[in-house]
């Protein structure tokens, strides 16, 4: 069985720091791994995803996301967080076996105060 | 390009009574899915579809029906509503190879007093 842990509902920078939003998985075979965004009553937004190859991706609003296979991890980070970073991020995982279905974490809830 | 819409945005339900939940895409993908997302608990998948006539049981379909219509519609039924199913719904569509991503609906948020 997949899954996908999200160690902290919630993350608190301050404007301007970097941030780093944590997400381990846990899967059988080559993991195919997201990054999305949900704003206040809105649905999800795509971010980021790793596929194969570099193991740093980059993604939409300056946010990037480094791959560790050792570690089976794939941490959210951006350099200079900004007040309107804030929201609720998800981390998923897919592979090729069962029917490609996402599994999602529970969500990290980020603030940005200025 | 209006992506994944789903219909109706909130809901209010007496236990007991039924609704549909619709979701239509214009993406032409092939697998989509229903997804009830409760406070600290993420998104759950409650079944999907992953090609045109043909439906799953994902993690928590107890109390829920679904149709895939055609490709682009698939709806989520409620035969008898429950208070446990007060919930806010997405639906969402992708292609079918795993490397791709996923497209959300805004959302319905249910409430069943």
């Amino acid at each position: 069985a997949q899954s996908v842990a999200q160690p902290e509902d919630q993350v608190n920078v301050a404007e301007g720091n970097p941030l780093t939003v944590k997400c381990t998985y846990s899967v059988s075979g080559n993991p195919y791994l997201f990054w999305y965004v949900q704003y206040p009553n809105r649905g999800l937004q795509f971010l980021l995803k790793y596929i194969t190859g570099d193991n740093l991706v980059k993604g939409s609003y300056g946010f990037e996301a480094e791959f560790n296979k050792s570690q089976t991890s794939f941490h959210l980070k951006k350099p200079s967080a900004l007040v309107s970073d804030s929201a609720l991020y998800f981390c998923a995982v897919r592979v090729n076996t069962n029917a490609g279905k996402s599994t999602f974490g529970d969500g990290t809830t980020l603030t940005v105060k200025p | 390009n209006a992506g994944v819409t789903q219909t109706p945005k909130f809901q209010v339900l007496k236990t007991g009574q039924s609704m549909t939940l619709q979701c239509a895409q214009d993406m032409n993908h092939n697998s989509m899915y229903w997804y009830r997302q409760d406070p600290g608990m993420g998104l759950r998948l409650i079944y999907y579809s992953a090609s045109e006539g043909t439906t799953d049981k994902g993690e928590v379909p107890n109390g829920y029906n679904v149709s895939r219509l055609n490709k682009r519609e698939f709806s989520l039924r409620l035969e008898s509503a429950a208070p446990s199913q007060t919930s806010v719904y997405f639906c969402a569509s992708s292609e079918a190879t795993p490397n791709t991503e996923a497209f959300f609906g805004q959302g319905t948020r249910l409430t069943v007093v």
